[in-house]
């Protein structure tokens, strides 16, 4: 059954320093999109990205923030100088969709990032 | 803007007992909803969604959820709890033409021997 991939598993960094966070999607979904879910807290939309652009992003998703689908199968996020509080677990989801219909969105199993 | 509240941020039942966790939602047109499942150090597995057609709606591991428009509700049930159902449970509402996911805050969900 296919799946959504996310790589590394976890990362350690240090706070100002650039993390790229890796995503494959399934590869005949046409909507990618990113959450976090800082511990404790409840899952939290960033960004969505359809068409090579993003459609839609969340207040949390600010200009240190930053998505590229690279090749035909790579989605990525990047955090250009990581906080403290960008500590989370992220999660990258895709879904097949059509426009204006119901978007499933399957779920990769997650990066957690730690700053520090 | 849609919400999802889910009543319970921790449920406990002995194995084989019923399962009952609760889901409201707040949207002005007719939502899409979903429940998905998150074990211990892994990512979200969708149990089950509603997309306007029947009500009730069964889903994987013998759960199932009933949306009622009139109660703006959409709780999952499972009829006999196991211990493999420890975990915790998401309910979601998809809003905008991109679906994006408005969480509630999860219940955690014990299952006593």
């Amino acid at each position: 059954e296919p799946e959504v991939t996310q790589t590394p598993s976890h990362q350690v960094t240090q706070m100002g320093q650039e993390v790229i966070l890796r995503c494959v999607p399934i590869s005949n979904h046409l909507y990618f999109y990113w959450y976090r879910q800082i511990l404790g807290q409840k899952v939290e939309f960033l960004v969505s990205f359809y068409n090579n652009e993003i459609s839609e992003k969340s207040e949390i998703f600010d200009d240190q923030f930053s998505v590229e689908r690279p090749d035909g199968s790579n989605f990525t996020l990047k955090i250009r100088s990581t906080k403290l509080e960008d500590s989370a677990m992220y999660f990258c989801a895709s879904s097949v969709g059509t426009s204006g219909g119901v978007k499933t969105q399957y779920f990769g199993p997650g990066t957690r990032l730690l700053v520090l | 803007a849609q919400s999802v509240t889910q009543l319970g941020s921790h449920v406990s039942v002995s194995e084989g007992a019923l399962v009952l966790l609760r889901c409201n939602y707040s949207s002005s047109v007719p939502p899409y909803l979903f429940w998905y499942v998150q074990y211990p150090n892994q990512g979200l597995q969708l149990l089950l969604k509603y997309t306007s057609a029947a009500t009730l709606v069964k889903g994987i591991n013998g759960f199932e959820a009933e949306f009622k428009k009139s109660e703006t509700s959409f709780h999952l049930t499972k009829p006999s709890a196991h211990m493999s159902d420890a975990a915790e449970y998401f309910c979601a509402v998809s809003e905008g033409q991109g679906g994006k996911l408005i969480f509630g805050q999860g219940t955690e969900l014990s299952v006593k021997p």
